[in-house]
């Protein structure tokens, strides 16, 4: 399963709400998708999983949403350290990532 | 805390062999499948390999099939990553990543926390 990530960057101001896609390439089985953060020089992180279950101390101004083909990251009002790269990544049908969001200030 | 710690990067001449070790802390290891994921310089995410609880049932990608072997000993709460005939494309950072939850029987799962990762350098 290809995952395609959009948009490449997304250019917002703190504060701002983020919105970040997912587009599989065929359906993800039983929404078996992931979300992660990574920033610069770190591990990635995870978000989200199950396409809309947060991960243990993640802040609820991240959500996740979605089914079937299309997935949505949503950060409800971007603080500076939200400011980061963002994987999105399928895991019912073997396992891939998709190519990244920027999000930058 | 959950701590994953990698191991056994470096610089290797296309051909080469090296093999990266994990040490895990923090939690029953021999509970959790385990991974390893990796990330050519300023590139995306790929995963790599990933081993059941008990060794019993491993994956990896294609594009590494019959050249690295993952592996793990839970006496001693570590993964291994065997990587053999390495090529100019598995220049990467490599990340242990534990997968999925306790006792889970799924293949292929999310992965959390991940390590710090470890350079690997193929280059003649």
């Amino acid at each position: 399963i290809v995952l395609t990530q959009s948009p490449g960057t997304l250019s917002l101001s703190p504060g701002e709400r983020a919105t970040l896609s997912c587009r599989a390439s065929q359906s993800v089985s039983s929404s078996y998708l992931a979300w992660y953060q990574q920033k610069p020089g770190q591990a990635p992180r995870l978000l989200i999983y199950g396409a809309s279950t947060r991960a243990t101390g993640i802040s609820d101004r991240f959500s996740g949403s979605g089914s079937g083909t299309d997935f949505t990251l949503t950060i409800s009002r971007l603080e500076p350290e939200d400011f980061a790269v963002y994987y999105c990544q399928q895991y019912g049908t073997s396992l891939t990532f998709g190519g990244g969001t920027k999000v930058e200030i | 805390e959950v701590h994953l710690v990698e191991s056994g990067g470096g610089l290797v001449q296309p051909g080469g062999s090296l093999r990266l070790s994990c040490a895990a802390s923090g939690f029953t290891f021999s509970s959790y499948w385990m991974s390893w994921v990796r990330q050519a310089p300023g590139k995306g995410l790929e995963w790599v390999a990933s081993i059941k609880q008990d060794g019993s049932e491993k994956d990896d990608v294609d594009s590494v099939k019959g050249r690295f072997t993952i592996s793990r000993d839970n006496a001693k709460n570590s993964v291994y990553l065997q990587m053999n005939s390495l090529r100019v494309e598995d220049t990467a950072v490599y990340y242990c990543a534990r997968t999925g939850g306790p006792g889970w029987s799924k293949l292929y799962n999310w992965f959390a926390p991940w390590g710090q990762g470890t350079l690997v350098t193929v280059s003649s």
